[in-house]
């Protein structure tokens, strides 16, 4: 069984521009995750679909974040415009159901020059 | 509010002695604590939860847990590391709020092995 992917594994960006990162969850698991770690700090949740509907997105830093899960499937992630805060690791996970053990992918790395 | 308090934000032990990485929680209610573990540029895995059923929880590899609510710890040990225990320790409490599965981290401990 293929376990949760995210694409790219790195991103370098200048300030201003935009990046779109991707997650697919493991088949048939209707929550999907999104957290970051910024360098040097603790990793913080970001979001949590269930299906397409987000569930939590109290996490999200600001308007300049967004993200989707058309279809139930996989989710986008988008910075738009990225700032050089916006550094760091990303993080997506899912789950059967939001109590159940979230399995997590290997992270996709912002660098935001 | 839900949180965590890892100890040590760095442990170093020898091959074959004991592991200690301690964690501490803050919680209004009974938690669903976890232990992950992430080797470098691999994601995250689960090394273990409690969920309210017994104390002492074992995990994978050989790692165990403690919940002791009057300490309000959730200590994780290994009688014996090996080195390819090397890795970054997250103690992580699941948030209480509703149907949501968001987990809060701790700052993580790096764990050191050495030969």
């Amino acid at each position: 069984e293929a376990g949760v992917t995210q694409f790219p594994s790195h991103s370098v960006i200048e300030k201003g521009q935009t990046v779109t990162l991707r997650c697919d969850p493991i088949s048939g698991h209707d929550n999907l995750y999104w957290y970051r770690r910024v360098m040097g700090k603790e990793i913080k949740f970001l979001l949590h679909f269930v299906k397409e509907s987000k569930q939590d997105e109290s996490g999200m830093p600001n308007n300049r974040f967004l993200a989707e899960r058309t279809g139930g499937t996989y989710s986008t992630l988008k910075v738009q415009p990225a700032e050089l805060e916006d550094s760091g690791v990303y993080f997506c996970a899912s789950s059967q159901d939001w109590a159940n053990e979230q399995f997590f992918g290997p992270g996709t790395r912002l660098t935001v020059l | 509010a839900q949180s965590v308090t890892q100890l040590d934000s760095h442990v170093s032990v020898s091959e074959g002695t004991p592991v200690l990485l301690r964690c501490n929680y803050s919680s209004s209610y009974s938690p669903s604590l976890f232990w992950y573990v992430q080797h470098p540029n691999k994601g995250l895995q689960l090394l273990l939860k409690y969920t309210s059923a017994a104390t002492l929880v074992k995990g994978i590899n050989g790692f165990e847990a403690e919940f002791k609510k009057s300490e309000t710890s959730f200590h994780l040990t290994k009688p014996s590391a090996h080195m390819s225990d090397a890795a970054e320790y997250f103690c992580v409490v699941r948030s209480g709020s509703g149907n949501t599965g968001k987990l809060i981290f701790g700052q993580g401990t790096t764990l050191q092995v050495k030969p």
